[in-house]
């Protein structure tokens, strides 16, 4: 069975840190995803990382896939109170064709003003 | 905007009854996924179809849930018999399977409580 641990799963910081969430498995994933979640809402993707040792920027957000695929991190830099929510990755690939994502259990990170 | 659009986006029942959720994906999109999502938790994979085909079933959906997608567009997801147990998120996904690389795209959810 495929696992995704997310670490931490509560994260409550001032304005301005920086913080660092992680994504581990002992499975191989060919792709993992980072979502972000409001109350209420749906996710909403952010990144999709697919090769092994891949970082990917996205404005004060910075995205790493480990070089064996089997983990990610995802970087905030000088957090914004607009970053709070819920941080979700996603493995995606498994056996077969299918195209279910593995979510972790999820980071909520509340960035205080 | 043409994004995935799901309905109810709140449902509250009573133990017993039976409820049916709708999922509008993303026009062209071939799959269409449905996972649910308990509070505090990421979501948990339920079943997807590729076109009108269901290609797949979690062992989370017990034979209460029944999901259909008859002309390969929207789909339906119902609960016979709810239990307070069935008290989640539902969230639909759809996506367009090109190659080896697709990107889910999530509706809003119904949040389902039973009481």
């Amino acid at each position: 069975t495929q696992l995704l641990e997310q670490s931490p799963q509560f994260l409550s910081i001032q304005e301005g840190e920086n913080l660092t969430v992680y994504c581990n498995s002992s499975s191989v994933f060919s792709s993992l995803q980072w979502y972000r979640q409001e109350p209420g809402e749906g996710p909403v993707l952010l990144v999709t990382v697919v090769t092994g040792g891949e970082v990917k920027k996205l404005k004060r957000l910075t995205f790493q896939f480990g070089d064996a695929r089997k983990d990610s991190s995802l970087h905030i830099t000088a957090a914004q109170t607009g970053d709070t929510g819920l941080y979700l990755c996603a493995g995606g690939g498994g056996s077969g064709n299918t195209g279910k994502l593995i979510f972790g259990q999820g980071t909520t990170l509340q960035v205080k003003p | 905007d043409t994004g995935v659009s799901q309905d109810p986006r709140h449902k509250i029942t009573k133990r017993g009854q039976n409820v049916t959720f709708r999922c509008d994906p993303i026009s062209e999109h071939n799959r269409l996924y449905w996972y649910r999502q308990t509070l505090g938790q990421g979501p948990e994979f339920l079943t997807y179809f590729q076109n009108e085909a269901q290609l797949e079933k979690s062992r989370l959906l017990s034979d209460r849930f029944s999901a259909e997608r008859p002309k390969g567009s929207f789909s339906t997801l119902e609960i016979q018999r709810t239990e307070q147990g069935d008290s989640a998120m539902y969230l639909c996904a759809s996506s367009l399977r090109l190659a080896a690389q697709e990107t889910q795209y999530f509706g809003p959810g119904t949040r389902l409580l039973v009481l």
